[in-house]
């Protein structure tokens, strides 16, 4: 079967960094995608990606090894306001989009 | 940007009656869109696929009888959820991609709309 594993929950400090990791075993590879959630809200779209490395894109970077099967979105800096749920998908084979259950992040003072 | 409004964002019905959630697309037409469901604290869950012009791809286990879809435009999707009950209570929210070389890969989702059913 398909499966997208992720973290349920992290806690980390404001001003710190943390990396969320996500794992998957898909039929087929076509990208994989980060979204956040904040509570009661839609997804919205955060990375993109399909080949192996790192993509940066502000505070926010995220690795992929296709070959681990193996992905993580990493922020730095953290504000208050990154509290929120994070969500790992990726596009199998038939390009349907296979979502992990997501990482609620707690952000502290 | 691509945008995708959903419609309404909040409903409350009673038990028995019908509710339809509007999806659209107001800056690209999509041929495709997608309708989820959301529990709480849980992960996106597919329910269908709505094509333009065609009757929808309904995921296993989703009753194509209670949840209608119809996709009439290139910019308009919706969904009806028939004879609701307390257990149809959740958050829906629907999704688009622009398509093209620069949107494929970008999933632009609603706002969402959560049921409450009495």
């Amino acid at each position: 079967g398909q499966n997208i594993d992720q973290p349920t929950e992290m806690t980390a400090t404001e001003g710190a960094i943390v990396q969320i990791n996500c794992t998957y075993q898909t039929s087929g590879f076509n990208g994989l995608f980060w979204y956040q959630q904040h509570a009661g809200e839609a997804p919205t779209f955060l990375s993109y990606n399909v080949l192996d490395g790192l993509e940066e894109k502000g505070r926010f970077s995220s690795f992929l090894s296709r070959s681990k099967g193996y992905s993580y979105l990493l922020l730095k800096e953290l504000q208050m306001k990154d509290s929120a749920s994070y969500l790992c998908a990726v596009k199998d084979s038939n390009y349907q989009l296979i979502w992990g259950a997501g990482t609620k992040l707690i952000i502290k003072p | 940007g691509a945008v995708v409004s959903q419609h309404p964002s909040w409903v409350i019905c009673k038990s028995g009656t019908s509710v339809k959630i509007e999806c659209r697309s107001l800056d690209f037409q999509a041929t495709t869109m997608f309708w989820y469901r959301q529990f709480p604290k849980q992960s996106l869950m597919l329910m269908a696929t709505s094509n333009e012009g065609s009757k929808a791809t309904y995921e296993q286990g989703v009753e194509k009888d209670k949840f209608l879809i119809n996709h009439a435009s290139l910019t308009l999707s919706t969904l009806t959820v028939t004879s609701a009950h307390p257990e149809d209570s959740s958050f829906y929210i629907c999704s688009a991609s622009p398509g093209g070389e620069a949107g494929a890969n970008v999933l632009t989702f609603g706002a969402g709309s959560r049921l409450t059913v009495l």
